[in-house]
């Protein structure tokens, strides 16, 4: 009965590698995000999809590529990773409209070695 | 575009005491301010927020106040227990961006 689900929940991998995390809300929303957390514990908004339409993308590199197949899932693959790119990512999801209420993933600790 | 500032940065306040963090915004056209708890290790997680046609919201030991002309809104935590610790965000958005942006957060310690 999880409402918002991310995978894999630690990821830990070496600079130059590849790698997918993937999104999937039961709350029939119809928007969803991808937020990094630094160290430091700020929080800033990557990308937002609604409708599976991108509407929000905010200065990422291109070596970061979301990907939505469907309005309950929201994936996020990085290429060539840099050490630079270890955070917390966070996946959340939202009714579009009037700002309704954001509800945040478990978090998935990336780690580059 | 939309930039939030919190303060401050940490916050230690002896049990049952009252806390407070404020936050000011620069764009004009934001109109919905929500306040989100994240524990340690855990999800952010929304605890009160308020619209810009309101002044202030309380919900129990929370509070949340706005001044639109000031362009600042404020959290405000009554009878704090130790379950209470954690870092707080705030955050603006406008209906039309659809975009949430957050102040640094503030780590709270409530010290029993």
């Amino acid at each position: 009965d999880t409402a918002v689900s991310q995978t894999p929940k630690y990821l830990v991998t070496q600079m130059g590698n590849d790698k997918s995390i993937k999104c999937e809300q039961n709350l029939g929303h119809d928007t969803m995000y991808w937020y990094k957390q630094d160290s430091k514990k700020f929080l800033k908004i990557m990308f937002s999809y609604n409708n599976k339409e991108l509407i929000i993308n905010e200065t990422v590199p291109n070596r970061f590529s979301p990907k939505s197949p469907d309005k309950a899932h929201l994936n996020l693959h990085i290429n060539s990773l840099e050490l630079g790119d270890s955070a917390v990512y966070f996946c959340a999801s939202s009714l579009s409209g009037r700002n309704y209420e954001q509800y945040f993933g478990p978090g998935t600790r990336l780690t580059v070695t | 575009g939309e930039n939030v500032e919190q303060h401050p940065s940490t916050l230690s306040v002896q049990e049952g005491d009252s806390a407070v963090i404020k936050c000011t915004y620069s764009d004009s056209a934001s109109n919905y301010f929500p306040w989100y708890k994240q524990e340690l290790g855990k999800r952010p997680q929304l605890i009160i927020d308020i619209r810009s046609n309101v002044g202030e919201k309380k919900d129990q030991r929370i509070a949340v106040t706005l001044n639109k002309t000031a362009k600042h809104f404020s959290l405000h935590i009554t009878e704090t227990q130790p379950e209470d610790s954690a870092v707080y965000f705030c955050a603006a958005s406008n209906q039309g961006a659809q975009k949430l942006v957050f102040g640094q957060g503030t780590r709270l310690t409530i010290n029993p």
